[in-house]
This record gives C-alpha cells, sequence and structure tokens, in this order.
C-alpha cells in the first residue's frame, strides 16, 4: 500500500533562513512518481514538482531544490533564503501509476516565515 | 490557459440537507479528481472519472454522496444528506490522462460547513 509521511507538522523559521521539509514515502511499485504541492491560505493546491523514480537527479528551480533518494525513500523539499510569500502548508504526494494514478498525500508541514 | 473552476467557494448548510458542488477542468483534459481535504489532513481522493466513466469510486461513500460526469468536461459532486463529518473541502483536479503519473492540477476548493 502507498503511503506518504510528514513527520514536521509545522515549521517556523525567519526571513532568509533555508528551511527543509522531509518527506518520507512507502510503496511496492518500482514504477512510481512523486510530487510536491503548495497550499497558500487560499486554499488551491499548486503543484510545485513532478518526479518519477527512475529519475534520481537532484533538481533546482529558483530558490526551491530537491533531493530524491531512492535508497532512503525520502524526497525532501529545500527552501534557500526563505520569504514571507513561502508560508503556507506544503504537502508531498506519492501516485501509483499501475493502478488507477491516483495520488496519497502526506498530511502536510505548514511553514510559517517570520519578517 | 483557465485553470480548474470550482463553485461555490463557500457553502454552509444545514446536517441532513443537500448540497451540489460544480468542477470545470482545464481544457481538454481527459481525466478528472474528486477530493475531500478534511482540516488538518491531506486530500483523500473520492473518484476519479475519465471521460465521462468512472476509473475508481472505492473510496466515496456511495450511500450518501454522488457524482457525474455526463458529456465527459465539467462534474458535480452531489451530498444527500450530509452529515457533521462531511465539513471538509472539496478539491477539484484534472489531468491530460494521456500517460499515467501525469500531474493533476487542482481548482480552489469548496469550503463545505455543516452545522
Amino acid at each position: 500500500a502507498q503511503k506518504v509521511t510528514q513527520a514536521q507538522t509545522e515549521i517556523s523559521v525567519v526571513e532568509k533562513e533555508d528551511v527543509t521539509l522531509d518527506c518520507v514515502y512507502e510503496t511496492r511499485d518500482t514504477t512510481y512518481y512523486l510530487f510536491w504541492y503548495k497550499q497558500p491560505p487560499s486554499g488551491e493546491l499548486v503543484f510545485l514538482i513532478r518526479r518519477n523514480s527512475f529519475d534520481e537527479q537532484n533538481e533546482i528551480s529558483g530558490r526551491y531544490s530537491w533531493n530524491f533518494q531512492k535508497s532512503t525513500s525520502s524526497f525532501n523539499f529545500t527552501i534557500t533564503a526563505s520569504q514571507v510569500v513561502d508560508s503556507a502548508v506544503y504537502f508531498c504526494a506519492l501516485s501509483d501509476p499501475t493502478g488507477a494514478n491516483n495520488l496519497f498525500f502526506g498530511t502536510g508541514t505548514r511553514l510559517t516565515v517570520i519578517p | 490557459e483557465a485553470g480548474v473552476a470550482q463553485s461555490p467557494r463557500y457553502k454552509i448548510i444545514e446536517k441532513r440537507q443537500s448540497v451540489a458542488f460544480w468542477c470545470n477542468p482545464i481544457s481538454g483534459h481527459a481525466t478528472l479528481y474528486w477530493y475531500q481535504q478534511i482540516l488538518g489532513q491531506g486530500p483523500k481522493l473520492l473518484i476519479q472519472f475519465q471521460n465521462n466513466g468512472v476509473v475508481d469510486d472505492s473510496q466515496l461513500p456511495k450511500d450518501r454522496f454522488s457524482a457525474e460526469r455526463l458529456k465527459g468536461v465539467d462534474s458535480t459532486l452531489k451530498i444527500q444528506p450530509a452529515k457533521l463529518e462531511d465539513s471538509a473541502v472539496y478539491l477539484c483536479a484534472s489531468s491530460s490522462g494521456a500517460w499515467k503519473g501525469d500531474t493533476q492540477y487542482f481548482g480552489p476548493g469548496t469550503r463545505l460547513t455543516v452545522l
């Protein structure tokens, strides 16, 4: 069965600090996809990144970077030089493309960036 | 390109009343999903459509919830009768459906409060 664990419920950082959000997943499938979404106070889930299980390269997009390690079943997300606009709930999700392609979400990490 | 549209944004009803939510996916997207997000939790899939057919409704409480996507475009999710525990945000998402693991894009959600 698919499972995603985000152990950090809430994190607070001061603006310009770096912060890493942890995500650990469980799956028996060899082919799967991992996602990160941002949910600001407005409520909409905003897509950030998609990674397939065969691509372990780390990715950087501006201040955002992602570290995918299959050996530890982790897909962590780092924000460099955090800004107040980064305050949101961040969700890690796992999809099982061999099934119905549904997304299994973690419980989310609420990030507060203090000015 | 327009995103996923949902209405209403907010709804307050008494228990045992009925309520309906509407979703219009991104143009051309074959796959449509309805998720339920209870406060403090990650979204959980209720039902998935591929065009106008149901792919997965295993988590839909069919005694009170129903959904349809008659023409393979927009969709309606109904609750009848509502219970207190149905208070949640109902999120609609769509994806191209062209391949497994494709990205799901979410609408702004409908926040339902059952009194």
